[in-house]
Order: C-alpha cells, then sequence, then structure tokens
C-alpha cells in the first residue's frame, strides 16, 4: 500500500530556478494538503485542496503555487525559489474536509542556496 | 488568523517520569488532532478529540478537550525511551466556516533517556 507517495525526497536548488514538487494518494481521499516544516514552527499549511477542483490558500501561500491535477495529484510549484523556501515540504490527504486521519507522504527536502 | 500555541516546545525527562503538553487558541475547533513524528518521518496520528471535555487514554497517554474547545492537553505517564519524538496537535475549524482547513501547532520535542 503506497499511500501518499512525494517525489522528489530531496532537491537543492540555486536562487530564482523554479521546480514542481508532485504529491499523488491512492486511497480515493477527497482533500489534500501542502505543509512545509522548519525547525521551532510546526507545520505551516501552505495550500490545501478540499475537493477535487478546489483549492485555498493556508497561512504561508506567498511564493507557491498549486494545482489539482485530478482526485489523486496535487502539485506544489515554486516559480522562483529564494533561500526562505528552503525547508522539508509534506504532503497530505484525507477522506473528507472535516474529520478523519490526515495521511502524510515521506516528505520532500528542499535546499535553496 | 487561527493559532494554536502548543507548550512547552522541548522536554527532557528520565524514564518514569510523567508530563504534560499543552495546546492553546483563543479560536473554536470542530476537532483536535494530536500527532507523533520520528525523524525522517510524516507525522502519524494518535487521537482525534470532537466533543468539549472529551478524554481519550491510549495506553500511557491521556488526552483531553476543553470543554469549550479552544484548549487541549496530552499526558503521557511514565515515560518510557519509545516515547521520544515530535508531538504535534491539530485544530479543523468547523461550523458554517468549515473550509477543510488544519491547522497544526509548533510541536513539542520530548526526549526520555533511559
Amino acid at each position: 500500500n503506497a499511500g501518499v507517495t512525494q517525489t522528489p525526497k530531496f532537491q537543492v536548488l540555486k536562487t530564482g530556478q523554479s521546480m514542481t514538487l508532485q504529491c499523488a494518494q491512492d486511497m480515493n481521499h477527497n482533500s489534500m494538503y501542502w505543509y512545509r516544516q522548519d525547525p521551532g514552527m510546526g507545520l505551516r499549511l501552505i495550500y490545501y485542496s478540499a475537493s477535487e477542483g478546489t483549492t485555498d490558500k493556508g497561512e504561508v501561500p506567498n511564493g507557491y503555487n498549486v494545482s489539482r491535477l485530478n482526485k489523486r495529484e496535487f502539485s506544489l510549484r515554486l516559480e522562483s525559489a529564494a533561500p526562505s523556501q528552503t525547508s522539508v515540504y509534506f504532503c497530505a490527504s484525507r477522506q473528507l474536509k472535516s474529520v478523519g486521519e490526515l495521511f502524510f507522504g515521506e516528505g520532500s527536502r528542499l535546499t535553496v542556496l | 488568523t487561527q493559532l494554536l500555541e502548543q507548550s512547552p516546545q522541548f522536554l527532557s525527562i528520565q524514564e518514569g517520569e510523567n508530563l504534560t503538553v499543552y495546546c492553546n487558541s483563543s479560536s473554536v475547533f470542530s476537532s483536535l488532532q494530536w500527532y507523533r513524528q520520528e525523524p525522517g518521518e510524516g507525522p502519524v496520528l494518535l487521537v482525534t478529540v470532537v466533543t468539549g471535555g472529551e478524554v481519550k487514554k491510549l495506553k500511557r497517554l491521556t488526552f483531553q478537550f476543553g470543554d469549550a474547545r479552544k484548549d487541549s492537553s496530552l499526558h503521557i505517564t511514565a515515560a518510557q525511551p519509545g516515547d521520544t519524538g515530535l508531538y504535534l496537535c491539530a485544530g479543523g475549524i468547523g461550523g458554517s466556516s468549515n473550509t477543510g482547513k488544519l491547522i497544526f501547532g509548533q510541536g513539542t520535542t520530548l526526549q526520555v533517556k533511559p
């Protein structure tokens, strides 16, 4: 059972470069989320998609864009990477938007030089 | 802006001691979840509480949701080295404005020494 799969697991970028983090879930979940995790700051919500076809900003959306490609896939794009975006990024999904367990991927460690 | 304040941020104790982690907010949440995360992995759900005043027990872990659904606590009895990890609380925004948004506290890093 794959659950939530994120790619890539590691990435080094130079300031100004762009990249897309991919996320796919095979649990037929309706809601998907992108978080970033920095030391001492827990998990901060970047964007989320409560259901297929909808996306909404979270706590820290600046510098990011998302696409809910279909029910399975939710990608996160950095158009012009900045050192402040160095972080570990987690994708998560859950069955319904209001209740239920969040299932997380293993994380993607991004370094922006 | 809904905020979840978690305390303490770091806790180092000896095996066998008891501890309590707090999660507080000025906002009302429809549900409150606690997760545990180990290094290099994503968080894993421990418990969900949805009713004000609710208490749930999971072996040596006791979780409580405040009567007003604005705060929660996690109490561990007789901590063991296997309890070491990052503990995170997460609140869901509910009611008529339920958008599916789920926010996390800053986390509590627990170290239990043998």
